[in-house]
């Protein structure tokens, strides 16, 4: 069966600092791969998606990056992270578009 | 502009008693819908989802009723439990948009008293 790993669970950074949130899959091959952010008291907003290697879709323009360097991993960067940036972050796949999409436990960053 | 909508926040539901989720939206190239339910610290789980060439879908306890003409959806939860209290999420698509553009709601939290 197929699973998502997201790490870490939680993670305070400082205003300036970079990020470096880590997604893998598994159980899956050439999987549709999604990075979304959950701001407090908001819906899902979907910040990048990935329909294979080096392929990456940005939704949102901001201070965030995605990189996918394999297949089943995928991950979200920042050089310099900013007090807008905090936020409950989720990782999603697909095997297609237009399936449901399923979600990581998501990382708690609070940045300060 | 929001194109999918919850507008309930909260629904409170004795248990055994049916809970009736909302969601509409606005944009009527959305031809496919899904429900995700969330507990806190933990990512949203898919629960159900539904084609615009059907009006219904049912697994379980769960039902998920979508009205093209009105642009709006419901789930059903019956008979409801404990153990459903959570935020539940609506989100649609469109197929031949940007790849993997799910669109959600602010979501509903649903809470059901013993």
């Amino acid at each position: 069966s197929q699973t998502i790993h997201q790490w870490p669970a939680t993670l305070v950074q400082p205003v300036g600092s970079p990020l470096s949130l880590e997604c893998t899959v598994e159980g899956t091959s050439n999987p549709n791969l999604y990075w979304y952010r959950q701001a407090a008291g908001r819906g899902l907003q979907l910040l990048f998606y990935s329909v294979g290697i080096g392929q990456i879709s940005s939704e949102v323009p901001q201070n965030l990056s995605a990189s996918r360097p394999q297949d089943r991993q995928f991950i979200l960067s920042s050089k310099k992270l900013l007090l807008s940036d905090s936020g409950f972050y989720l990782c999603a796949w697909s095997g297609l578009t237009n399936q449901p999409q399923h979600f990581g436990d998501g990382t708690r960053l609070s940045i300060l | 502009d929001q194109q999918v909508k919850q507008n309930s926040p909260s629904l409170s539901v004795q248990e055994g008693r049916i809970s009736i989720l909302n969601c509409d939206y606005t944009n009527s190239m959305f031809d496919y819908f899904l429900w995700y339910k969330k507990y806190p610290a933990e990512g949203p789980t898919f629960l159900i989802s539904i084609s615009s060439i059907k009006d219904k879908n049912e697994d379980g306890r769960f039902t998920v009723f979508l009205n093209k003409s009105a642009k709006h959806l419901s789930l059903h939860i019956v008979p409801s439990q404990p153990g459903d209290s959570a935020v539940y999420f609506c989100a649609a698509s469109r197929r031949g948009g940007s790849q993997g553009n799910l669109i959600f709601g602010k979501g509903t939290k649903l809470s059901v008293k013993p």
